[in-house]
Order: structure tokens, then C-alpha cells, then sequence
């Protein structure tokens, strides 16, 4: 089965720029969530989609947005870039059935997003 | 605020040494928790998690962790360490309310020595 994928793995963008980062999770898995990573803060939560819906929601700006789409595929969006965004940004997607709360995460190997 | 404390930012060890990791983490209700590892150059994977029942639960490639409720305390063991472990290694809490979020400790760097 293949794993959590994200594309593209490097990008480069100036500031006032927008950046969409795109994850395609394992097969079968509903649940979709999104980290920012950085030396500095560490493994950041930012949003979580199930079946289409945001589920939950870190403390970053509303610069940052994100959504799913039928398949499950996920996308986030960060517009009018600032040089703090430079991070890995991943993805893990998660199998989620009904009446279960919540389940492992399995992890992609990230974007790493470089703000100039 | 909810938070994860990982005690060492960086451990240094002789192979055939013995790792413990310790874990704290501030939250009251009932939680979710995992050990993940990062090898260099390579994505987060994840090591054991804890859900209920035997707090003392085995992971893969001999990594151990013992979940004490009263001290909010999950420290990762193993007896004795490999080079191949080299590598960070993150402690995470799921509060059983908020879907899928995990909080995050900051990591702890291991280096072990040949």
C-alpha cells in the first residue's frame, strides 16, 4: 500500500506570495491532518478534514486554510507568505470509522516551504 | 495550556547502552499517546502509541513505554541501544476530545555511539 504522499517536496517563494501544498493520503484513510515544523517551535498542529469537513483547528493566523476534497485528497493554503513561514509542512492521514474518535497517524515526508 | 515536556534535548550514548526518554504532558482528561521516531532523512514514523488498558506497552525495534497516569508521565525505554536508533525522536498526546490533534514535545535528539 503506498504511503501519505505531498507535492511538491521543495518550494520557494517570496513574501506577499501564496503557496498551495497538496497531500494525498494512504488509501482508505478519511482523515486528513496538517504540522508545521520548525526548529524553533517544534511539530505545530494546524487543521484536521474528515469527510470533507474541518474538524479541528490549531492557533495559527487565518493566513493558513486548508480543505478536503471527495477522495480525501487534501490541500492547504497559506497566502501573503512572511519569511516566519519557512517550515516542513506534513501531512498525516489517519483510517477513521464511525463511532472511533480517533486512530494512529501515519506521516508524509513533507514540503519543505523556503520563504525569501 | 495543553503541553508536552521532553525532558533532553540531546542524548549521547555508547551502544549496549540503556535509553529512558522521559514524557510529561498537562492535561487533565483522558489521553491518546504515541512515540514517534525520525530517522535522518527519513519521514516520522511511528514507534508505540498507548489507547487503554496495560500502561506498559511495546513497540517495534525493542522501544518500550510506560504510561503513568498520576505522574502524566510516558517515558520511552529500551535496554540497550543500537547505532541504528540514532535519531529524534518526539513524544505526542492526543486529548480524546479533539479529533485528530496531537501535540507535540519538542523532540529529543539521540546520537549513539559505536
Amino acid at each position: 500500500k503506498a504511503g501519505v504522499t505531498q507535492t511538491p517536496r521543495y518550494l520557494i517563494k517570496t513574501r506577499g506570495q501564496q503557496v498551495t501544498l497538496s497531500c494525498s493520503p494512504i488509501s482508505g484513510h478519511r482523515s486528513v491532518s496538517w504540522y508545521q515544523q520548525t526548529p524553533g517551535q517544534g511539530l505545530q498542529f494546524l487543521f484536521e478534514y474528515f469527510s470533507e469537513t474541518q474538524r479541528n483547528k490549531g492557533n495559527f493566523p487565518g493566513r493558513f486554510s486548508g480543505r478536503q476534497f471527495s477522495n480525501s485528497r487534501s490541500e492547504m493554503n497559506v497566502s501573503t507568505l512572511e519569511l516566519g513561514d519557512s517550515a516542513l509542512y506534513l501531512c498525516a492521514s489517519s483510517l477513521l470509522a464511525s463511532g472511533v474518535s480517533y486512530n494512529e497517524q501515519f506521516f508524509g515526508p513533507g514540503t519543505r516551504l523556503t520563504v525569501l | 495550556a495543553q503541553s508536552v515536556s521532553q525532558h533532553n534535548h540531546h542524548v549521547i550514548l555508547s551502544e549496549a547502552a540503556s535509553l529512558e526518554l522521559g514524557c510529561n504532558y498537562s492535561y487533565g482528561g483522558t489521553v491518546n499517546l504515541f512515540w514517534y521516531v525520525q530517522y535522518p532523512g527519513q519521514h516520522l514514523q511511528l514507534l508505540l502509541k498507548y489507547f487503554s488498558g496495560d500502561p506498559l506497552v511495546k513497540g517495534i525495534k525493542g522501544f518500550e513505554a510506560e504510561f503513568i497516569k498520576s505522574k502524566f508521565s510516558f517515558n520511552l525505554r529500551k535496554p540497550s541501544v543500537q547505532w541504528s536508533d540514532t535519531a529524534e525522536y518526539f513524544c505526542a498526546v492526543n486529548p480524546w476530545n479533539q479529533g485528530g490533534k496531537l501535540i507535540f514535545g519538542q523532540g529529543t535528539e539521540l546520537s549513539v555511539k559505536p
